[in-house]
């Protein structure tokens, strides 16, 4: 078992939509989740980082966790085409220092 | 604030040659910084911990002896691709770090080896 699994996707949506991500870790007691946005070609960028139980509102992204569930979401509404990119999944641990685990990433298509 | 560079930002070597990437933090010191391996299609995996002014840490199966890693100030960091193969052809991100839970990326050297 994978210690961060995501969908591959691609998940397609139609601009304007709300597009869902979905995230597992395996580790119960990871601490620190984030979410970055990766275009072809890039490095990844940092949308988005949840730390407790609950929802994280940042324009239009929302990230979601439930440590009991052992899952993390994000949520992107009135996708744009620009958001179009691969989203990466990242979860540190106390035992891990600064150390991130990342998943596979989820490929996201917005259509105009 | 936070910018991290790398350079080159992409290389073409021959087979058997060392290649050196940098990694800067421009703005800030940073105490640890990571590098990351990205082959096509694939999610980032972490290579190594480096810290300014000691041995790098290995993740397994990364072999230290081929990817030599110097962290000689806060600011810089190296790794050299010693005796490159074309399966070491692949993406090479740096990330530095200030405080816990935080990681700034550079963008990214890619390397191809003929």
């Amino acid at each position: 078992q994978k210690e961060v699994e995501q969908n591959s996707g691609p998940l397609s949506v139609p601009e304007g939509a709300i597009a869902s991500l979905n995230c597992t870790y395996s580790d119960r007691v990871s601490q620190s989740f984030f979410w970055y946005r990766q275009y072809s070609g890039k490095s990844p960028e940092l949308i988005m980082s949840i730390y407790s139980n609950g929802d994280k509102e940042d324009g239009r992204f929302t990230a979601q966790l439930n440590k009991a569930s052992q899952y993390v979401s994000l949520l992107i509404r009135d996708s744009q085409p620009s958001d179009s990119a691969t989203y990466l999944c990242a979860v540190n641990g106390p035992a891990a220092g600064n150390k991130l685990t990342f998943g596979g990433g989820t490929r996201v298509l917005v259509k105009p | 604030g936070a910018v991290v560079s790398q350079h080159p930002s992409w290389v073409i070597c021959k087979s058997g040659t060392s290649v050196k990437i940098e990694c800067r933090s421009l703005d800030f010191q940073a105490t640890t910084m990571f590098w990351y391996r990205q082959f096509p299609k694939q999610s980032l995996m972490l290579m190594a911990t480096s810290n300014e002014g000691s041995k790098a840490t290995y993740e397994q199966g990364v072999e230290k002896d081929k990817f030599l890693i110097n962290h000689a100030s806060l600011t810089l960091s190296t790794l050299t691709v010693t005796s490159a193969h074309p399966e070491d052809s692949s993406f090479y991100i740096c990330s530095a770090s200030l405080r816990v839970n935080e990681q700034f990326f550079g963008p990214g050297t890619r390397l191809t080896v003929l």
